[in-house]
C-alpha cells in the first residue's frame, strides 16, 4: 500500500538557519503530496501542496518540489524563525480524500 | 478558512467506561469526516471514514464495535470509545474535507487527548 517516510527528529536549529526535512513516498499511481504543520496545542494545518510531478508548493517561506523520479517531496526553508517550531507532517493523497501521513518531524528553533 | 472543532479537548476516564468525542464543522457542511489516532512520536493512523446517512467505513484492524462512529448531521460526527482500556489512551483527531471536488483540502480539528486509567 501507499506509504510516506520522513526523517526522524527532533531537528534543532538556530534562528536563520537553513531547514531541510526529507520526505519520500511509495504509491501505485500519481498522488498529490502535502506538508502539514501542527503548532503546539493546535490542529494540523495545510502548509503547502503539489499535485503533479515538478510542481513546487510554497507558503510562508517554505518550499517543496514534487520529484517523481526520486519519489520525494522534501521541505525546505532558507531562514527559520522561532515561530516555525512545530511538528511537520508529509502526506500523500491518491484516491478520494484519504490521506496517508508520515511519522512527523519535530522542529525546534532556538533564538 | 474552514474550521473544525472537537470536544472535549481532553478526557480522563476509568477503565470499562465509554467516552464520546464530537467533531464539528463550524462553517461548512461535510458529508464525510475522518477519524485518526495519533500515537506518541508516531504518525496519524486513519481509523475510519464517517459518512453522513450511512455506515462508517473502518480501516483494516480497527474494531467497529470498539470505536462506534455516528455521522449525525452534515456538521457533526461522533466517535465513541466503548469499554475503554488503558491501551485506548491516545490522541484522537478528526478532519473534514472542504472545497471543490478533486481539489478539496482537509481541515483538522485540534484533537482530543484520551487517558484511560
Amino acid at each position: 500500500g501507499d506509504s510516506v517516510t520522513q526523517m526522524e527528529g527532533p531537528v534543532t536549529l538556530s534562528e536563520e538557519a537553513f531547514l531541510t526535512i526529507n520526505c519520500t513516498y511509495t504509491a501505485t499511481g500519481y498522488p498529490s503530496l502535502f506538508w502539514y504543520v501542527q503548532y503546539p496545542g493546535e490542529g494540523l494545518q495545510l502548509l503547502l501542496k503539489a499535485t503533479k510531478a515538478d510542481d513546487k508548493g510554497s507558503n510562508k517561506g517554505f518550499e517543496a518540489t514534487y520529484r517523481k523520479e526520486t519519489t520525494s517531496f522534501h521541505l525546505e526553508k532558507g531562514s527559520v524563525q522561532v515561530s516555525d517550531s512545530a511538528v511537520y507532517f508529509c502526506a500523500l493523497r491518491e484516491y478520494g480524500n484519504k490521506l496517508v501521513f508520515g511519522a512527523g518531524t519535530i522542529l525546534r528553533v532556538k533564538s | 478558512g474552514a474550521v473544525v472543532s472537537q470536544h472535549p479537548s481532553r478526557v480522563i476516564c476509568k477503565s470499562g467506561t465509554s467516552v464520546k468525542i464530537e467533531c464539528r464543522s463550524l462553517d461548512f457542511q461535510a458529508t464525510t469526516m475522518f477519524w485518526y489516532r495519533q500515537f506518541p512520536k508516531k504518525s496519524l493512523m486513519l481509523m475510519a471514514t464517517s459518512n453522513e446517512g450511512s455506515k462508517a467505513t473502518y480501516e483494516q484492524g480497527v474494531e467497529k464495535d470498539k470505536f462506534l462512529i455516528n455521522h449525525a448531521s452534515l456538521t457533526l460526527s461522533t466517535l465513541t470509545v466503548t469499554s475503554a482500556h488503558p491501551e485506548d489512551s491516545s490522541f484522537y483527531i478528526c478532519s473534514a474535507p472542504h472545497g471543490l471536488a478533486g481539489t478539496n483540502e482537509q481541515f483538522f480539528g485540534p484533537g482530543t487527548r484520551l487517558t484511560v486509567l
